[in-house]
């Protein structure tokens, strides 16, 4: 049983570039959250997911930033105009059920922008 | 005031000794606790969870939580140099109907041999 997979596992954008990342939750969990971890920080809660509908994006900045789970396929994240302040471990967790607290987190993506 | 403050460390103790982790939290809204592992360069792994005040013990790991304080500990018993990792507390409130977690800053643990 394959875990919380996320590719790519590092991604390296040039400012103004897009970076899209990938996460696919595990088998039978159709719930998924990501969260962002900067050096020497904690993760901070980004956005919560089920198929096809975004639940919670308090966590996401306001602009370039936007995130998907679409009926087919993995949930993807995507950064349009990517600047320094960008680089940072992106995580996906998944979960089988809205009331589950139990969150499997993937290996994430670690962004590097330059 | 962050809602969640965890002492990054960093803490390094020789192996067979017990670790004591610790977090604080300032929202009373807040109904279930977890501790969870991180190896460098890998994703968090949960270790422990519970949602009451009290002890909680899983082999040389033990949960405890104190709602009336807002502090929750991680206890590590007879610590392994495989241990050396970056501890998250994550915190959940209760009331919302899904997963969404706050996390502590990370304490860095070394355990050396």
């Amino acid at each position: 049983n394959a875990g919380v997979m996320q590719n790519p596992r590092h991604l390296v954008r040039r400012r103004g570039q897009e970076a899209r990342l990938r996460c696919s939750p595990m088998k039978g969990h159709s719930h998924v959250y990501w969260y962002r971890q900067l050096p020497e920080e904690g993760l901070k809660f980004m956005v919560y997911l089920q198929k096809e509908n975004i639940i919670d994006e308090s966590g996401m900045p306001k602009e370039r930033f936007s995130a998907e789970f679409p009926k087919e396929g993995p949930s993807i994240l995507r950064i349009q105009q990517v600047v320094r302040g960008d680089s940072a471990a992106y995580f996906c967790a998944s979960s089988p059920g809205r009331m589950n607290t139990e969150a499997f987190f993937g290996q994430g993506t670690r962004l590097t922008v330059v | 005031q962050k809602e969640v403050e965890q002492d990054p460390g960093p803490l390094s103790v020789p192996e067979g000794a017990i670790v004591s982790l610790n977090c604080t939290y300032s929202n009373s809204a807040f109904q279930y606790f977890m501790w969870y592992r991180q190896y460098s360069r890998k994703g968090p792994e949960l270790l422990m969870y519970t949602y009451s005040s009290g002890n909680k013990e899983d082999g040389r790991f033990t949960a405890q939580v104190d709602k009336s304080s807002k502090y929750i500990s991680l206890f590590i018993r007879d610590s392994q140099p495989s241990d050396s990792a970056t501890y998250l507390c994550a915190i959940k409130a209760g009331g919302t109907s899904y997963g969404k977690l706050t996390f502590g800053q990370g304490t860095i643990l070394t355990v050396h041999p």
